[in-house]
């Protein structure tokens, strides 16, 4: 399985600012997701991110809001910019474990935040 | 597109009950099947999973069977621990290409001594 360490793991933000979640792997993969769960929520799909391309966004996820980097193999970020209180949600980085995983996607801690 | 629903909760069990936690899908082809668990605070834990029909799924008590003919992969305990409280997400992944999961709404439990 792989190891994924989300940064931060919780933070309080104002209003109208933006904050960048990093996510850490432990071994190189190709794909890597990125979900939002709200308060008592199931998990949405923001975008699916590859390394040396573009993410591609769910509908409902735009680019200038959420945007995504993918600049290594180990490593991404994503922004959720201009926040508003309904912005507040845990996001959870998640990866491909590969064929040996048997095609399993594992998920960081997550980073839990509250917009105020 | 494919999708799961999976029963809603919450559901309430006294310490040492059977929990069962239905789930079916609608997909194309043959999904990976899965089951996660988030406890309070924390992020999705993998429970279990199965990748083919008729596989079963197990780990730290839990069960679950790929049942093809009735597209259904219910969560099984026979003995629950309040440890066990949690938001249980049932999910696939379709086998065609490199595709995210799709979850359920999730199912909480909440096991009382």
């Amino acid at each position: 399985s792989a190891v994924i360490s989300q940064k931060p793991s919780r933070d309080i933000c104002q209003r109208g600012t933006s904050l960048t979640i990093q996510c850490q792997v432990d071994s190189q993969v190709t794909m890597m997701f990125w979900y939002r769960q709200q308060p008592g929520q199931s998990l949405t799909l923001i975008a699916t991110a590859n390394q040396g391309s573009e993410a591609t966004y769910e509908s409902g996820f735009v680019i200038d809001k959420f945007p995504i980097s993918r600049p290594n193999l180990t490593f991404s970020t994503l922004t959720v910019s201009n926040m508003s209180p309904e912005d507040s949600s845990i996001y959870l980085c998640s990866v491909d474990g590969g064929y040996l995983s048997g095609n399993t996607i594992y998920f960081g801690e997550g980073s839990w935040l509250t917009v105020v | 597109g494919n999708s799961v629903t999976q029963m809603e909760g919450p559901v309430t069990l006294s310490e040492e009950a059977f929990l069962t936690i239905n789930c079916t899908y609608t997909a194309t082809g043959y999904p990976s099947l899965f089951w996660y668990v988030q406890y309070p605070g924390e992020g999705l834990q993998l429970l279990l999973k199965a990748t083919k029909a008729d596989d079963k799924g197990s780990n730290k008590g839990f069960e679950a069977t790929y049942r093809k003919e009735t597209t259904s992969f219910h969560l099984e305990k026979g003995s629950v621990q309040v440890s066990d409280s949690a938001v249980y997400f049932c999910a696939l992944r379709s086998n065609s290409g490199n595709t995210p999961l799709v979850f359920g709404k999730g199912t909480r439990l909440s096991v009382i001594a």
